[in-house]
């Protein structure tokens, strides 16, 4: 069974600062999909990042970059010089790889983590 | 502005009453999915379709919920009867359904179902 772990259920940074949010997943699969998804307090869900098992460079974008590890199961995200429309609910995910067997569009989500970032 | 459009975007009803939420996916897509959000649970997968036929249904109570697709354009998900337990926000998504899928879902602003 897959699981997603985010331990941090809130966090609470003062703008600029730079923030941390951490991932720990469970698979047995060999090949799998990592995801970050943001949600703001619109509600609706919004894609940040793709990750595949097999690629563990790390990736930035903007503000943004992303810290996958093997070796510790983790997928964590920061944010560099922290804003105010950060502020929202953060979840991580996991799918199966694409040859799963057909499943891979199924995503498990962590419970999120909830930032905000005051000015 | 392609969307994920969701209706109604709330509702209150009285335990035992039938339930229709209804979800108009990304023109184009081809896989849908149905999600609740709850504090307790967080994001639950309920069931999702490939191609209008349901892939898994398995997160889904059975005896009272239902999920279809009538055509492209529309996923409905119905709880009858609805009971005070399914509180929550109901999140219906759609995406391109590939081996190549880029894992990017498009999620509506989702259905806030109360119930009394």
């Amino acid at each position: 069974a897959q699981k997603v772990t985010q331990a941090q259920t809130e966090i609470s940074v003062v703008e600029k600062e730079d923030v941390t949010l951490d991932c720990v997943y469970e698979t047995r699969d060999t090949t799998y999909y990592l995801f970050w998804y943001k949600q703001p307090p619109s509600g609706e869900l919004v894609f940040l990042i793709r990750r595949n098992s097999f690629d563990e460079q790390n990736e930035i974008s903007g503000r943004y970059s992303w810290n996958f590890q093997k070796s510790t199961s983790s997928f964590n995200f920061t944010i560099t010089a922290s804003q105010v429309v950060d502020s929202a609910v953060y979840f991580c995910a996991l799918s199966e790889g694409p040859y799963s067997g057909g499943s891979n569009y199924k995503l498990t989500f962590g419970k999120g983590t909830l930032l905000t970032v005051n000015p | 502005d392609a969307r994920v459009t969701q209706t109604p975007r709330h509702k209150v009803t009285e335990m035992g009453q039938e339930v229709t939420m209804r979800c108009q996916p990304i023109l184009g897509h081809n896989t849908v999915f149905w999600y609740r959000q709850t504090m307790m649970q967080g994001l639950e997968l309920l069931a999702y379709f490939r191609n209008r036929a349901p892939l898994d249904d398995s997160g889904m109570p059975k005896d009272r919920f239902s999920a279809e697709m009538p055509d492209a354009t529309l996923a409905t998900l119905k709880i009858q009867p609805s009971e005070p337990r399914d509180s929550a926000v109901y999140f219906c998504a759609s995406g391109h359904g590939s081996i190549w899928w880029t894992g990017e879902l498009f999620f509506g602003e989702g259905s806030r179902l109360t119930v009394l």
